[in-house]
């Protein structure tokens, strides 16, 4: 474990579900991030939060809704999602939003929308 | 904006040394960073180097930085099998401070 866990790791939903994805981290970082891993592309940053603020999305569609309740979680919420949403879904933290040590990630939750 | 390139592919034997180059086009880019990735698994942090230094080493790993041509490299050392992964180019972007990764380079590892 790297300190940052997501759950679930699998999960396969239909076009139609509702679903969340969890993450959280225990290392006292500041800042929070969401990244979607498709094959074959590189990873593209979806959601930023620091301090519990959310201070950047890349265009990401309505129907991925991030919420960060407090410094230590981060969720996605899933809807109305379509099969090329299917991609493993990396959440990431770092002491601050310059993250010069690096980020910490997550080990994914691997998503297949049917 | 920030584009970071790597090599997709690259296959050595199990002893020889692997090296992995990137190229990024941030030339106000801070930090430089390696990851890896096994199957199934995270990101992990390797490495990562200033963008004041030229080079740094931290046991089997070496990492160059050419800023003049803003090429940055991972050497391996006695390659080994546990090794074969994919690796991770990534620059922290100056200004919006995000991390800005390339495509990975898949590293094999033939015994």
């Amino acid at each position: 474990e790297t300190g940052v866990t997501q759950t679930p790791r699998h999960l396969v939903m239909g076009m139609t579900n509702k679903k969340s994805l969890k993450c959280e981290q225990h290392l006292g970082h500041n800042a929070m991030y969401w990244y979607k891993q498709s094959a074959k592309k590189p990873l593209e940053l979806m959601f930023v939060y620091s301090l519990e603020e959310r201070v950047e999305n890349n265009s990401v569609p309505s129907r991925f809704s991030p919420e960060c309740p407090n410094s230590s979680h981060l969720f996605l919420h899933l809807h109305t999602l379509q099969p090329e949403d299917s991609a493993l879904y990396l959440c990431a933290s770092s002491q601050d939003r310059m993250g010069a040590g690096g980020y910490t990630f997550g080990s994914g939750t691997r998503l297949t929308v049917v | 904006g920030e584009d970071v390139e790597q090599s997709l592919f690259l296959s050595v034997r199990e002893g020889d040394s692997s090296v992995i180059n990137c190229t990024y086009t941030d030339s106000s880019s801070t930090y430089l960073y390696w990851y890896k990735q096994e199957p199934g698994a995270g990101l992990q942090l390797l490495t990562y180097i200033f963008s004041n230094m030229d080079m740094k080493q931290d046991q089997r790993l070496t990492v160059l930085l050419n800023k003049k041509d803003k090429h940055l490299s991972l050497r391996i050392a006695d390659t080994q099998t546990g090794d074969s992964a994919i690796y991770f180019c990534a620059e922290m972007e100056n200004q919006g401070g995000k991390l800005i990764f390339g495509q990975g380079t898949e590293l094999s590892v033939k015994p």
